[in-house]
């Protein structure tokens, strides 16, 4: 089962940043929070992940809390293109592990113009 | 476009008949993953191979379900005796290495059993 909690949907005015929380309490110290997307008819596409700092890439921003138990993806200028099921992901880094993602629902964000 | 293909990307079979899927992955890529997502759920891990080994299987792939990557390069799922809840989208991903490198996914072959 999934190790993380996201609301369902999403709503985010283009233009806004949009702020995708994710819990995920149970995290060990190993374990590094990943976030994907899939645009509708597509697999999904990586955006980043991180391990306890925040991290920031071309495409968004996630900010870790200090407990770890929590996360925000923050897309800082929505377009109407970045309309997708987000999936925020738990799993270990290195070796051992085969590596598989493990996906919950996600959540449904809908960029309006 | 991530540089993993698949094909075909869309198959409508009967109920009973046999598929198979193939999947082209990123080429220095030595992992390869195949997920399975049925409408509204996100994706769920069927199988990983490292190179040419099969090193993993979900307890979702039964023994219907058989994937092979001769010479650590393309990958075929095959589905025998399809039945209607097959009907899903097939992933395939590839990823270099040990670590947590990023997963690139392909389009996905949709599958419907009729």
């Amino acid at each position: 089962d999934a190790k993380t909690t996201q609301p369902t949907s999403m709503d985010c005015a283009e233009g806004r940043a949009a702020n995708l929380p994710c819990n995920h309490s149970t995290i060990s110290g190993n374990e590094y929070v990943y976030w994907y997307r899939q645009i509708h008819s597509q697999g999904p596409q990586y955006i980043i992940h991180g391990l306890k700092n925040n991290e920031t890439n071309e495409m968004a921003s996630l900010i870790i809390t200090e407990d770890r138990k929590s996360s925000t993806l923050i897309l800082p200028h929505a377009t109407l293109r970045d309309t997708a099921v987000y999936y925020c992901i738990v799993r270990e880094g290195y070796g051992g592990s085969q590596g598989n993602l493990i996906f919950g629902k996600g959540t449904k964000l809908s960029v309006k113009p | 476009d991530t540089g993993v293909s698949q094909d075909p990307r869309h198959k409508i079979t009967k109920r009973g008949q046999n598929v198979t899927f193939r999947c082209d992955p990123i080429s220095e890529h030595n992992r390869l993953y195949w997920y399975r997502q049925t409408l509204g759920q996100g994706p769920e891990f069927l199988t990983y191979f490292q190179n040419e080994a099969q090193l993993e299987k979900s307890r979702l792939l039964s023994d219907r379900f058989s994937a092979e990557r001769p010479k650590g390069s393309f990958s075929t799922l095959e589905i025998q005796r399809t039945e209607q809840g097959d009907s899903a989208m097939y992933l395939c991903a590839s990823t270099w290495g040990v670590t947590h490198n990023e997963q690139f996914f392909g389009p996905g072959t949709r599958l419907t059993v009729l």
